[in-house]
């Protein structure tokens, strides 16, 4: 059975830093890419960062290039979301999700993990 | 940048036909792929490539693609139906791209 479990979220001041992290089992992680879709508090669906199965490849979304890296650890079964000059735009329930081929579907989430930037 | 454009609710008497449409510009040329989501609940897929089914989704949900719009339809609406849902795409120049989102309301 294929389980998708995050953690790392919490309060955090603008300007701050997280990392949220993703616990993957029941498939093999290293053959899959995985992606960040993060959820606004009320609002819709947003993808926020992709990775390659291998790692070598990353991709991510305009509104946090240059503050968010996405990372793995296939050692671990394990995938990463780095998060730097977090704004107060950026609350929102951030889910990890397997690819089921690099530009494909979505077919397994995360419970999510709620991410709030406030003073 | 591409766009898909949803309409925010759409509502259903149980058990009648509900369609969700999914507009884009050509989104006949592109997969689509569907996902239901409930209150407090991480999305769920339903529908992949255009019409697929994941094993465990009852047949009653379906999808359809061709020219500018693709729908999900989901026949003999039942109260446990009702969920917000969400097509997506990918875009060379977006990556992944969600619509707004529909919430199926049965009446």
């Amino acid at each position: 059975e294929v389980q998708l479990v995050e953690s790392g979220g919490g309060l955090v001041q603008p300007g701050g830093s997280l990392r949220l992290s993703c616990a993957a089992s029941g498939f093999t992680f290293s053959s899959y890419a995985m992606s960040w879709v993060r959820q606004a508090p009320g609002k819709g669906l947003e993808w926020v960062s992709g990775i390659s199965g291998s790692g070598y490849s990353t991709y991510y979304a305009d509104s946090v290039k240059g503050r968010f890296t996405i990372s793995r650890d296939n050692s671990k079964n394990t995938l990463y979301l780095q998060m730097n000059s977090l704004r107060a735009d950026d609350t929102a329930v951030f889910y990890c999700a397997k690819q089921n081929g690099d530009y494909s579907e979505f077919d397994y989430w995360g419970q999510g993990t709620l991410v709030t930037v406030s003073s | 940048s591409y766009v898909l454009t949803q309409p925010p609710s759409v509502s259903v008497a149980p058990g009648k036909t509900a369609r969700i449409t999914c507009g884009g510009n050509n989104i006949g040329r592109k997969s689509v792929h569907w996902y239901q989501q409930k209150p407090g609940q991480a999305p769920v897929l339903v529908i992949y490539y255009d019409s697929d089914r994941p094993s465990g989704i009852p047949e009653r949900f379906s999808g359809s693609n061709s020219g500018n719009t693709a729908t999900l339809t989901i026949s003999r609406v039942e109260a446990g139906d009702e969920a917000d849902y969400y097509c997506q795409v990918w875009d060379s120049n977006s990556d992944h791209l969600f619509g707004g989102g529909t919430k199926l309301t049965v009446l």
